[in-house]
């Protein structure tokens, strides 16, 4: 399909490795989100790009956590170090305007990140 | 306080019944209103948006009460498929494009 798509859909690390997370939003989408899922618990916003530009990058929980996009169209959020508290599900979201009131976003699958 | 909340339930409730969720909020120069529906292991996929004039789509009416700060769903004859995490996400302000949700309500529907 043509849906937001994100792999690997689970990742199982160590704690102290580095893991990267791929996001390929729907062609065409200009808005692309970062989120962490916790068990239990709503997603919570990570990072937003409009295009290539990072626009805000406020829920990123520590200087860990990078992520960048750089021709505007995959994203990869990269965490370095990981943590055990860094286990949760990962998704990512898009939308066709900069405007996302008005057309909410589009999530993929997540992925599921364990670390041991 | 979180800036969205919702009762994260369970709720368990039998077919055909009519069941409602509130989810208030904190910001009150909040724009936009949503909920989400999440199935186990899945992704939030937009069930509806939420206006101030309230909304139906189908069996579920949503509703936005701005003075007091909460948004209501209410599911009319609730079937099996309706078992599902039920999340509120509001946007909080123009220009602001995150989706700040609720911890999502469960609800399972018995036979």
């Amino acid at each position: 399909g043509a849906g937001v798509s994100q792999s690997p859909r689970y990742k199982v690390a160590k704690r102290g490795q580095d893991v990267a997370l791929r996001c390929d939003p729907i062609s065409g989408h200009v808005s692309l989100f970062w989120y962490q899922q916790a068990l239990g618990q709503g997603p919570e916003f990570l990072t937003y790009f409009q295009n290539e530009a990072q626009l805000d990058k406020s829920g990123l929980p520590s200087d860990r956590f990078f992520a960048e996009r750089p021709e505007g169209s995959v994203s990869t959020l990269k965490i370095q170090r990981t943590q055990q508290e860094d286990s949760a599900v990962y998704l990512c979201a898009s939308s066709p305007l900069r405007d996302t009131g008005r057309q909410p976003q589009h999530f993929g699958d997540g992925t599921r990140l364990s670390i041991l | 306080r979180k800036e969205v909340e919702q009762d994260p339930g369970p709720f368990n409730v039998p077919e055909g019944a009519t069941v409602a969720f509130n989810c208030t909020y904190s910001n009150s120069a909040s724009q936009s209103f949503f909920w989400y529906r999440q199935d186990c292991r899945k992704e939030p996929k937009l069930l509806m948006s939420v206006y101030s004039s309230g909304n139906e789509d189908g069996r579920f009416t949503a509703q936005l009460n701005r003075a007091s700060q909460y948004i209501s769903l209410l599911i009319r004859d609730s079937k099996l498929s309706d078992s599902a995490t039920y999340l509120c996400v509001v946007i909080p302000n123009f220009g602001n494009e995150k989706l700040t949700f609720g911890t999502g309500t469960r609800l399972t529907i018995i036979p």
